[in-house]
C-alpha cells in the first residue's frame, strides 16, 4: 500500500509569489490534514479537509488556503510568500470517518520551502 | 498558548538503558495521546497511542503512561537503541468538530543513544 506522498519535496521562491503544495493520501483515506513545522513554532494545524469540505483550520492567515479533489488529494497554496513562511510542511492522511487524529494519521516526507 | 509541552529540549542515554520522555498538558478536552518520532527531512512516524480511559499502554519496548490527574504523560523506550535516536513528539487529540482531523503538538525532544 503506497503511503502518503507529497510533491514537491523541495521549492525555493521569492517573497511575493504564491506556492501550490499538493499531497496524495493513502488509497482510500478521505482526510487530509495539513501543518507547519518551523523551528521555533513546532507542528503547528493548519487545517483538515475531509470529502472536498474543509472541516477544521488552524490559526493561520488568510494567505494560506487549501482545497481537496474528489480522488481525496490536496493542495495546500500559500499566497504573498513572507520570509516566515519558510518551512517544511506535512500533510497527514486518515480514513478516520469520527475526524479523530489518531493512530490512523499517516504523514508524509514534507515539502521543503524556503522563501527567499 | 502551548497546551501541549515537553520541556526536555533534548535527552541523551546509554545504549541498553531506559528512556524516559515526558510531556504535560492543559488543555482537559484531549482524550487521546499519541507519541511520533521524527528524522530530519522526514514526516512523523506514529509510535505509540493512548486513550485517555488507560493508565498504560504497552508495545514492545515502547510503553507510555498516563496521568490524567497531573496531565502528564511520559514514553519509556526499555532497552534503548542508537537507532532510536530521533526527536521525539508527544501530541494530543480531542473529541468534537473544532478538532477534526488536528493534532495538537509539543515542541519535541531529541533523543541520542550513545552506543
Amino acid at each position: 500500500k503506497a503511503g502518503v506522498t507529497q510533491t514537491p519535496r523541495y521549492l525555493i521562491k521569492t517573497r511575493g509569489q504564491q506556492v501550490t503544495l499538493s499531497c496524495s493520501p493513502i488509497s482510500g483515506h478521505r482526510s487530509v490534514s495539513w501543518y507547519q513545522q518551523t523551528p521555533g513554532q513546532g507542528l503547528q494545524f493548519l487545517f483538515e479537509y475531509f470529502s472536498e469540505t474543509q472541516r477544521n483550520k488552524g490559526n493561520f492567515p488568510g494567505r494560506f488556503s487549501g482545497r481537496q479533489f474528489s480522488n481525496s488529494r490536496s493542495e495546500m497554496n500559500v499566497s504573498t510568500l513572507e520570509l516566515g513562511d519558510s518551512a517544511l510542511y506535512l500533510c497527514a492522511s486518515s480514513s478516520s470517518l469520527r475526524g479523530r487524529a489518531d493512530t490512523e494519521a499517516f504523514f508524509g516526507q514534507g515539502t521543503r520551502l524556503t522563501v527567499v | 498558548d502551548q497546551q501541549v509541552k515537553q520541556n526536555s529540549p533534548s535527552l541523551s542515554v546509554q545504549e541498553g538503558r531506559i528512556s524516559i520522555l515526558n510531556c504535560d498538558y492543559t488543555n482537559s478536552m484531549f482524550d487521546y495521546f499519541l507519541w511520533y518520532k521524527k528524522y530530519p527531512a522526514e514526516g512523523p512516524t506514529f509510535l505509540i497511542s493512548i486513550s485517555s480511559i488507560k493508565d498504560k499502554n504497552e508495545d514492545g519496548r515502547f510503553t507510555v503512561f498516563l496521568n490524567k490527574s497531573a496531565k502528564h504523560l511520559s514514553l519509556h523506550i526499555v532497552p534503548s537503541q542508537p537507532g532510536d535516536s530521533a526527536v521525539y513528539f508527544c501530541a494530543a487529540s480531542a473529541a468534537g468538530g473544532t478538532s477534526y482531523g488536528k493534532l495538537t503538538f509539543g515542541q519535541g525532544t531529541i533523543l541520542t543513544v550513545h552506543p
